[in-house]
Formats: C-alpha cells, sequence, structure tokens
C-alpha cells in the first residue's frame, strides 16, 4: 500500500508565477489535511478537505491560495501570483473515513523557493 | 486557545535516555501526537495517545501525559544516533483531526 503521496517534491517559482502541488491520498483514504512549514518552525494548519468538499479553511490565507480535492484525481493547493514569503515547505496528510479519530498520515512534502 | 510548546534543542549522548517535553494549553484535546521529521523528509507517526490516558509505552519509546498540567513527554531509551530528528509534539482537538504542531525539538545524538 503506498503513502501518501506528493509532487513535485521540489518547486522553484518567480514571484508572480502560480505554484501547483498535487497530493494522493493513501488508498481508502477519503480525508486529506495541507499544512504548510516555514523556515525553522512547527507545521500550520491549512485546509482540511474531502472529497469535493473543503471541510475547514480557517488557516488558508484569504487571498492567492486555494484547494480542491475532486471525486477523481489528486488534492491540488493552488497558489497564485507567489511572493517571496511563500517559499516554505508544503506538506499533506490524509486519514481513512472511518471513525473519528483516525491518524494522519503525512506524504514526503513540496519544498516551494520563489526566487 | 491552541498553542503548543517545546524547548528548541536537546543533545544526547549514545545510549543514554531522552527526554523531550511538550506543554499545551487547549484542555479539551482529545489526541496528543509524536512526530518525528529526519531531515528533507515528511513526518513520521511515532505515537499517540488518548487524552483519558496517563501513560503509553512502546518498545523504546514511553509517553507521559499529565492532563492537569497539560504537559507530554516522550521518552525514548537506549538513544540511537538514527534517532536525531527534529521531533514535533501535536495536539488534535474537537470532532475531526485539526491537528495543531508544536515547533518542534531538535535532537542531537552524539556517539
Amino acid at each position: 500500500n503506498a503513502g501518501v503521496m506528493q509532487n513535485p517534491r521540489h518547486l522553484v517559482r518567480r514571484r508572480g508565477q502560480e505554484a501547483r502541488l498535487r497530493c494522493s491520498p493513501m488508498k481508502g483514504h477519503s480525508h486529506v489535511y495541507w499544512y504548510r512549514q516555514l523556515p525553522e518552525e512547527g507545521l500550520k494548519f491549512m485546509v482540511y478537505l474531502q472529497k469535493e468538499n473543503i471541510i475547514d479553511e480557517s488557516g488558508m490565507p484569504k487571498e492567492r491560495f486555494s484547494a480542491e480535492f475532486p471525486k477523481e484525481g489528486p488534492s491540488i493547493l493552488r497558489i497564485q501570483q507567489v511572493v517571496r514569503g511563500d517559499s516554505a515547505a508544503y506538506f499533506c496528510a490524509s486519514s481513512p473515513p472511518t471513525g473519528a479519530y483516525e491518524t494522519q498520515y503525512f506524504g514526503p512534502g513540496t519544498r516551494l523557493l520563489v526566487l | 486557545g491552541e498553542d503548543v510548546e517545546q524547548s528548541l534543542f536537546l543533545s544526547v549522548r549514545e545510549g543514554d535516555s531522552s527526554v523531550i517535553n511538550c506543554t499545551y494549553t487547549d484542555s479539551s484535546s482529545t489526541y496528543l501526537y509524536w512526530y518525528k521529521q529526519e531531515p528533507g523528509a515528511g513526518l513520521q507517526l511515532l505515537t499517540y495517545i488518548f487524552s483519558n490516558m496517563d501513560m503509553k509505552q512502546d518498545q523504546r519509546l514511553t509517553v507521559l501525559l499529565n492532563k492537569k498540567d497539560k504537559h507530554l513527554s516522550l521518552r525514548i531509551a537506549d538513544t540511537q544516533t538514527g534517532d536525531s530528528a527534529i521531533y514535533f509534539c501535536a495536539e488534535s482537538i474537537g470532532g475531526y483531526q485539526k491537528v495543531t504542531f508544536g515547533t518542534g525539538t531538535k535532537l542531537q545524538v552524539i556517539p
């Protein structure tokens, strides 16, 4: 059973460009979470999605950031018009649909560098 | 409010025990977790404890929870060089799994 997959692992963008980060959850998992880790800091929750639904986006910046988890395909975190402050590691996690307190399994992360 | 605090750095000698501490502020925490992050890698779940437990042991790892003081600790027995990593304490609150992470403790194991 493959773990949570994220791609690309490293992404370089110039200021003003768009960044698209993809996350494929573990097989059988229908809950996806995105976290951001700034250099030398812990992970900060961004958004929690289930298939075709955003459940909690309280950690998402109000502008330029969006996330989706379509019925088919991976979850996408999209950052428009990137700025240097967006440089960070973005981690995706997934959990199964059963129960209320399943633990989350993390992907290896996408390291975004904005030049 | 949600706030999880950890000391930033810990250095131990190989073979000694390591104790990494964490404090949290939200008394409604349901699960508390310890994750390990090696350089350039994602997070690996090491262990977790339900909030109505005091202790959990899993091989070399022992988790102690003092709910009154909102204090969580991770003890690693017989620490090895492969244990060198950043360790994150985390808590989940509420009816789903929104997880709040601490800032991480960097463990350095000296051979």
